[in-house]
């Protein structure tokens, strides 16, 4: 059974640039969620995917953005990017429930220069 | 707003020795779910434990036990005998079922270190 995958695993872009990462859920999940993990520091809320629609949402700008796909896959958008982007972006899966634990993803390491 | 505080930014101790990890939590939901998370140098974050606010019993697994006190909002994470391979950064979460529904907050994570 596979755990929850990302894509790719790291990445380089300059600023003003725009990048996609990906991420399948766990077997049997169909909620996704997104953390920015900068150095040194827990993980941080983006926003949370449930049949397709944003569910919730943290305190990210709008440049960024996402989609769950219908096989419940995700996407994370972000949009014009800054220097302060460069963080790793964990992806999560769970249950529908708030309770549920989220199985996180090995995560994408996003370097802006 | 919810927010989790881990006082203990790094922990250094000798293998075999006990640890304990805190983990103090600040909510106004009524129902919420504590978690521990361990994340390795590979970055993946490894689940724990959960625990829902109306169960305080104490939990034991293997040489992991959690402590949680909801009259002080502490929910504390103890390794006996210590071994090399928990060298990790450790991080407490939260989730509530209100305003907040399915945002996990973080800690800011406490790094443990041990030396053989």
């Amino acid at each position: 059974d596979a755990g929850v995958t990302q894509s790719p695993t790291h990445l380089i872009k300059t600023r003003g640039q725009q990048v996609t990462l990906r991420c399948s859920p766990k077997s049997g999940h169909d909620t996704v969620s997104w953390y920015q993990q900068a150095l040194g520091q827990g993980p941080q809320f983006i926003f949370q995917y449930y049949e397709e629609e944003e569910r919730q949402r943290g305190n990210f700008p709008d440049r960024f953005s996402g989609h769950q796909f219908p096989n419940y896959s995700s996407e994370l958008n972000v949009n014009a990017l800054l220097l302060g982007d460069s963080a790793l972006y964990l992806c999560a899966s769970s249950g529908r429930d708030f309770f549920n634990e989220q199985f996180f993803g090995p995560g994408t390491r996003l370097t802006v220069l | 707003a919810q927010k989790v505080t881990q006082a203990q930014t790094e922990i250094s101790v000798v293998e075999k020795e006990d640890v304990t990890l805190d983990c103090v939590y600040e909510t106004r939901d009524t129902t919420y779910y504590l978690f521990w998370y361990k994340q390795p140098p590979s970055g993946e974050l490894v689940f724990l434990i959960r625990r829902n606010s109306f169960d305080e019993q104490n939990e034991i697994s293997g040489r992991y036990s959690w402590n949680f006190q909801k009259s002080t909002s502490s929910f504390n994470f103890t390794i006996t005998a210590s071994q090399v391979v928990d060298s990790a950064v450790y991080f407490c979460a939260l989730i509530g079922g209100g305003t907040s529904y399915g945002k996990l907050t973080f800690g800011q994570g406490t790094i443990l270190t041990v030396h053989p």
